[in-house]
């Protein structure tokens, strides 16, 4: 147990399909992270949650990709028309500030075929 | 902008050795550095949390080091196992907000 629980574990989708991931932390009230990483590469930031307010996406997040936070609580990622190029290990981590460092979860590996 | 770089990109050695892994960033304005450990296909395990005010902290046959001035932070296993075999990757803040990684040192301890 990570502290992180990440559905599914694993998704295959076919190009041009709509997908949604979710993110359970262990915690309320703390920030929340979306990271995508591929084959051989580190985690590259999507974007960012403070409780239900999202504050920083990055512009590795196309018009594609929406994310959410209801009441700051669990999260989730939609990618919406799926492209090859999204076949990556999303990733979803948590802290309750940045002295305590993060937590990761088991990650949702996603292929798009 | 912070960015992290990760030296060796990958490492063998047979089982016993002691090594190191190098991890550097280019901004020392952190306020910590957090080594990890990814097993394929899975997600990342917290090994180490250094704080800027510690130098060093250890965990079991872990030890991670950080120097702030020359942006450098260093782990050190001892006596490696096989089931140390995975890659390990550093992350440091970004401009306090988010984290950013490098890429990693991909280690095989052979028996």
């Amino acid at each position: 147990d990570t502290g992180v629980s990440q559905n599914p574990r694993h998704k295959i989708t076919k190009r041009g399909q709509n997908v949604t991931f979710r993110c359970d932390p262990i915690s309320e009230h703390n920030r929340l992270y979306w990271y995508r990483q591929t084959l051989g590469q580190g985690p590259e930031f999507l974007t960012y949650f403070q409780n239900e307010a999202q504050l920083e996406k990055s512009r590795l997040l196309s018009d594609r990709f929406s994310a959410e936070r209801p009441k700051g609580s669990f999260s989730t990622l939609e990618i919406q028309r799926t492209e090859q190029g999204d076949s990556a290990m999303y990733l979803c981590a948590y802290t309750p500030g940045e002295w305590a460092g993060y937590t990761f979860g088991s990650g949702t590996r996603l292929t798009v075929v | 902008k912070q960015e992290v770089t990760q030296i060796p990109a990958a490492l063998s050695v047979p089982e016993g050795e002691n090594l190191v892994l190098n991890c550097s960033f280019t901004d020392s304005a952190i306020y910590n550095l957090q080594w990890f450990r990814q097993d394929p296909g899975k997600g990342l395990t917290s090994l180490l949390l250094i704080q800027s005010s510690q130098r060093e902290q250890t965990s079991g046959r872990l030890n991670a080091s950080l120097d702030k001035s020359s942006g450098r932070s260093t782990l050190y296993i001892a006596a490696s196992q096989p089931g140390d075999s995975a890659t390990y990757l550093c992350a440091v803040p970004r401009d306090g907000q988010n984290f950013v990684f490098g890429p990693g040192t991909r280690l095989s301890v052979l028996p």
